[in-house]
């Protein structure tokens, strides 16, 4: 069964640190994978998107995330955050007209 | 361009009322999706038009949830009647063919 599984419902970091927010997708044959995130009281909006190609995919306000066939991986990563990243993350799968998302990761900002 | 729109973003409805959610898809985009996303449940597929043309109804959402797209550039989402178990952010999305969805800020509705 196609599925996407975000292992953590919460990250605390603090502001400047490093973060990678973990996802797992199950899906058979090629997957298209996105991130996006949600600001409280808004709509979710795109970070980055990966269709078969370069494994490492940019996307905006500096987060990259990378995926892995092998491991079934597709983890989001940020090399300092900010306290505007206060926000909830959502992994999600396709291969055809169906997102399947995951259950989000509440991510927190620590001064 | 124009993002995609919601209307209204706020509604309080009274058990068994009728509410209308309304969408504006992005221009030029051919899918359009609604959602209903709850705390516990999540993100969840109401249905899904291609093309003004409905898709997916959702299921289990059939018995008192109709979407409708009366144009490429409009569509509704009824609920009749309405239940307290309905209160959520209820999301429209569009898209061009399989490609990414662009969320509008969702209606969030409360029903007492």
């Amino acid at each position: 069964a196609q599925s996407v599984t975000q292992p953590d419902a919460r990250v605390t970091v603090s502001e400047g640190a490093s973060l990678q927010l973990r996802c797992k997708y199950s899906y058979f044959g090629t997957p298209y994978l996105f991130w996006y995130v949600q600001y409280p009281r808004q709509g979710l909006q795109l970070l980055l998107k990966y269709y078969p190609g370069d494994p490492v995919v940019q996307g905006v306000n500096g987060f990259e995330a990378e995926f892995s066939k092998s491991n079934s991986s597709f983890h989001l990563r940020k090399a300092s955050v900010h306290w505007s990243d206060w926000a909830v993350y959502f992994c999600a799968v396709t291969g055809s007209w169906q997102l399947i998302f995951g259950s989000g990761t509440q991510l927190t900002v620590m001064p | 361009d124009a993002g995609v729109t919601q209307t209204p973003r706020h509604e309080v409805a009274e058990k068994g009322q009728t509410i209308i959610l309304k969408c504006e898809p992005v221009s030029g985009h051919n899918d359009l999706f609604w959602y209903r996303q709850t705390k516990i449940q999540g993100l969840e597929l109401l249905s899904y038009f291609r093309s003004k043309s409905l898709m997916e109804d959702g299921g289990a959402f059939k018995d008192r949830f109709k979407a409708e797209m009366l144009n490429s550039s409009f569509s509704t989402l009824k609920i009749q009647p309405t239940e307290p178990k309905d209160s959520a952010v209820y999301l429209c999305a569009s898209g061009v063919n399989y490609a990414e969805q662009f969320f509008g800020p969702g209606t969030r509705l409360t029903v007492l």
